[in-house]
């Protein structure tokens, strides 16, 4: 496809049912980012992956939350007993390049139009 | 403790107008922001960057001006048009290798005719 595309688009769990999110990346990309963006706020960084390696899942709230990506393309962000906390819009995001290196600079990301989560 | 700060939750401009929106941040690590606008039900989308080594960037209709010594960015929309209502996030990376974004909570721009 030509853009990041995710599904469902809506999600309504009622507290205590496990949940899976799919993101279906630009394909080719090597980066890939979940990001959790609550009512009135701004996005907030849950995990990254380059490639199928998970390198980094220092935002995820906690260990109800797990994230996958065994191929390197296509991702799974799942939530188990889900909470009313957890009702958030979950955005996925792709890039082409992985690490930047010592010398810095950016690769841009591209967002998906987002999993809003209703939890009751 | 939020590192990338928009303290303007909204903004009401004329159309033909200067939008001027603006984003402070906190941590010094930080060489590359960026801005992004949102549409309701849609994902944010990039609109213009600019690196620490710079102090102005400009892209068209948008500039954004960085100001390192007061941790201030600001986006400034000329003119501005009723299809620039949405709302602009500001984000800032810090050189981790990965680019890991740290947002702003936004400010929603209305522009009407």
């Amino acid at each position: 496809g030509a853009g990041v595309s995710q599904s469902p688009r809506y999600k309504v769990a009622k507290r205590g049912q496990d949940v899976a999110l799919r993101c279906d990346p630009i394909s080719g990309h090597v980066s890939l980012f979940w990001y959790q963006q609550a009512l009135g706020q701004g996005p907030e960084f849950l995990t990254y992956f380059q490639n199928e390696a998970q390198l980094d899942k220092s935002g995820l709230p906690s260990d109800r939350f797990f994230a996958e990506r065994p191929e390197g393309s296509v991702s799974t962000l799942k939530i188990q007993r889900t909470q009313q906390e957890d009702s958030a819009v979950y955005l996925c995001a792709s890039s082409l390049f992985g690490m930047i290196g010592l010398a810095g600079g950016y690769s841009e990301q591209f967002f998906g139009p987002g999993t809003r989560l209703t939890v009751l | 403790d939020q590192q990338v700060k928009q303290n303007s939750p909204s903004l009401s401009v004329q159309e033909g107008r200067i939008s001027i929106l603006n984003c402070d941040y906190t941590n010094s690590m930080f060489d590359y922001f960026l801005w992004y606008k949102k549409y309701p039900a849609e994902g944010p989308t990039f609109l213009i960057s600019i690196s620490s080594i710079k102090d102005k960037n400009e892209d068209g209709r948008f500039t954004v001006f960085l100001n390192k010594s007061a941790k201030h960015l600001s986006l400034h929309i000329v003119p501005s048009q009723p299809g620039d209502s949405a709302v602009y996030f500001c984000a800032a990376a810090s050189p981790s290798g990965y680019s890991t974004l740290t947002f702003g909570k936004g400010t929603m721009l209305l522009v009407s005719p």
